[in-house]
């Protein structure tokens, strides 16, 4: 499966959109763009995931680039629950499943 | 519809000493997997089960690391004996199955291992 690369760490104004960068760009024709987030002392939780379009859901949107090299996670409206890991993961179609976590970025959403 | 169940949420004990985690996914869940995350960073896969069966265990310490998955529902993942690097959160997901291109995974809140 791809590498993928954030940044550690983010800053966010509570009310405003919270944009998450990842860069894949040895990501393959097969593979899908997966966000996971985990708040303090709580498992890891699904937020979205694409494969060339762009996807939006209840919680978040996700915006893929034309080449797929790269993603952005859009929280429209971050809250303080927003604060948290976020996780950027490319999962190829024919694995066993297996999500290989990076480090991940930190959102910190501020009053 | 009730989420993943780990238990104990919090274990101490002193190396060389064994440990058990159980875990119990959620309803009709056949595929069930067991991470490790050491703190500050991301989690990392150490078996998955799908059923009853082994998927991948190739990142599990296999010298004192085991699991099991009975009847394919309920899973238990043992340490024995510990090490000092083993202290970290020890995380429960299941999912469906695993499927072509969705795969969520939900996620159990873990059991937090400190070895001493």
């Amino acid at each position: 499966d791809a590498k993928t690369t954030q940044p550690p760490s983010m800053d966010c104004a509570e009310g405003r959109a919270a944009n998450l960068p990842c860069n894949h760009s040895t990501i393959s024709g097969n593979e899908y763009v997966y966000w996971y987030r985990q708040i303090h002392s709580q498992g890891p939780q699904y937020i979205i995931h694409g494969l060339k379009n762009n996807e939006t859901n209840e919680m978040a949107s996700l915006i893929i680039t034309e080449d797929r090299k790269s993603s952005t996670l859009i929280l429209p409206h971050a809250t303080l629950r927003d604060t948290a890991v976020y996780y950027c993961i490319v999962r190829s179609s024919g694995n066993t499943g297996k999500l290989i976590f990076g480090q991940g970025t930190t959102l910190q959403v501020k009053p | 519809e009730a989420g993943v169940a780990q238990s104990p949420r919090y274990k101490i004990i002193e190396k060389r000493q064994s440990v058990a985690f159980w875990c119990n996914p959620i309803s009709g869940h056949a595929t069930l997997y067991w991470y490790q995350q050491i703190l500050g960073q991301g989690p990392k896969l150490l078996i998955q089960f799908q059923n009853n069966g082994v998927v991948d265990d190739s990142q599990l310490p296999k010298d004192r690391f085991s699991a099991e998955r009975l009847k394919g529902v309920d899973s238990t993942l043992k340490i024995q004996p510990a090490k000092l690097e083993d202290s970290a959160v020890y995380l429960c997901a299941s999912s469906r199955a695993i499927a072509v291109s969705y795969n969520e995974q939900f996620f159990g809140p873990g059991t937090r291992l400190t070895v001493l």
